[in-house]
């Protein structure tokens, strides 16, 4: 693993089911993110974690939820999928103060 | 609120100089990133700037002034594969990035 590493790639979802995107970085970075991009509407902050333990709700929060059992791991869960939720969703860690952010590759999600 | 402004799509060709500006209004300031997505690709990073100034790096060159809440992001010899969305984000008080919606640059020959 070299950076940030996000599965899957892309998925197409049923309406109503759960899902969980995956996220690990190996920089040991203390934050991470998520966020999803739609077009015209740029990046737009999902959650956060600055820390292994504690998270954080973003712009956009409703119907999704984290978890930070540890630094590498920052997963994404989508209780009840709705097609709205039908995005690109980026994973993102940095350092504390917000320094060497870097991207996942992105989850094409699409939600039918 | 916090706020980042910068143009929707601009427009520039081949060999030129673009311009692509952005401004400001956040709770607090800890930096300010420049980003390069291209299509289908997850953002990557260009510059950073916390001091006021230019900051050259090969043909991009991106400029900080924190008392007017602007900066811009200048790209010089233009080739096709710059063609791409350029973000602006800026680092506030707590640390949390803030992103503008992006520019669209299209390089034509």
């Amino acid at each position: 693993i070299a950076g940030i590493t996000q599965a899957p790639t892309s998925q197409i979802l049923a309406a109503g089911r759960r899902m969980t995107l995956r996220c690990t970085q190996d920089m040991r970075h203390n934050a991470m993110y998520w966020y999803r991009q739609d077009l015209g509407l740029g990046l737009r902050l999902i959650h956060y974690s600055n820390t292994a333990g504690t998270t954080g709700k973003g712009e956009v929060p409703d119907g999704y939820s984290v978890s930070r059992a540890n630094t590498d791991d920052f997963p994404l869960t989508l209780a009840s999928a709705v097609p709205s939720q039908t995005s690109v969703y980026f994973c993102a860690s940095s350092d504390s103060e917000g320094k060497g952010y870097t991207f996942g590759s992105g989850t094409r999600l699409t939600v039918v | 609120g916090q706020n980042i402004d910068q143009p929707t799509e601009m427009t520039a060709t081949e060999g030129a100089i673009v311009q692509i500006n952005c401004t400001y209004q956040t709770s607090g300031f800890n930096g300010l990133f420049w980003y390069q997505q291209h299509a289908g690709e997850a953002p990557t990073f260009l510059s950073y700037n916390v001091l006021d100034g230019l900051e050259e790096k090969g043909r991009f060159s991106s400029f900080l002034s924190r008392s007017k809440g602007y900066s811009y992001l200048l790209l010089k010899e233009l080739q096709m594969k710059d063609s791409a969305s350029y973000l602006c984000a800026v680092t506030d008080s707590n640390y949390q990035l803030i992103w503008g919606a992006g520019t669209k640059l299209i390089i034509k020959p």
